[in-house]
């Protein structure tokens, strides 16, 4: 089946930026999406991507997309101590019913 | 901006017990979805529903589990004969369904399930 793996854990210094790693199996994967979860809150749609894009940017954020490798990334520009949270990439599958397979979480911590 | 909501956040019901989780999804969204994190743990898919059925469910959707949407604007979850392993956060998600930026999947904040 589908697989989306993250590396566990990033610490940044406040002000510098994050990069947060994320690989998946599925090759026909149409939509990559980055979302946020702070500490027992629910999870918050940060952006995504459409397989056909190698990048996104909005404000703060760059998103990368290595289609060949099936590498995606989420660029954090001056990293603020609010970034802190955990960050689930996830892909959706192709040609279904917009099944949606999350990654292990990237727990990024912002030291001041 | 338009948001799902789920109710309640947080329940705490005793082993063999039905619980029913409550979710207003976003009002032009066509797709709902419930999603489970056990602590410390992935997010994992149970299932999508369109156009009044199921159209897709994953193991961990079994007969215990059901979705329902009773009326125009409520989509729940029951869970007959809680088990402790039940005990999780519970995400009810919508999205339009409608391609583009329309296959976007927003998630509610979450019914947090504690079976004792």
């Amino acid at each position: 089946g589908e697989d989306v793996e993250q590396s566990l854990f990033l610490s940044v210094r406040e002000g510098d930026s994050s990069v947060i790693n994320c690989t998946y199996t599925d090759s026909s994967s149409t939509y990559l999406y980055w979302y946020k979860q702070e500490p027992g809150a629910g999870l918050q749609l940060l952006t995504y991507i459409f397989s056909n894009m190698d990048m996104k940017q909005d404000q703060r954020l760059t998103v990368l997309l290595n289609k060949k490798d099936k590498h995606l990334s989420l660029r954090i520009a001056d990293t603020q101590t609010g970034d802190s949270a955990i960050y689930f990439c996830a892909e959706m599958e192709s040609g279904g019913y917009q099944k949606v397979t999350f990654g292990t979480g990237t727990k990024l911590q912002v030291i001041p | 901006e338009p948001e799902v909501t789920q109710t309640p956040s947080h329940q705490v019901t005793q082993m063999g017990q039905e619980v029913i989780l409550r979710c207003v999804p976003i009002s032009n969204h066509l797709y709902f979805y419930w999603y489970r994190q056990i602590l410390g743990q992935k997010v994992e898919f149970l299932v999508s529903f369109y156009n009044n059925e199921i159209s897709e469910k994953s193991e961990i959707f079994d007969d215990q589990f059901s979705v329902e949407r009773p009326d125009g604007s409520n989509f729940t979850l029951k869970i007959r004969s809680t088990k402790l392993e039940d005990s999780a956060m519970y995400f009810c998600a919508s999205s339009e369904g409608t391609g583009g930026s329309g296959n976007t999947i927003y998630f509610g904040e979450g019914s947090w399930l504690t079976v004792v």
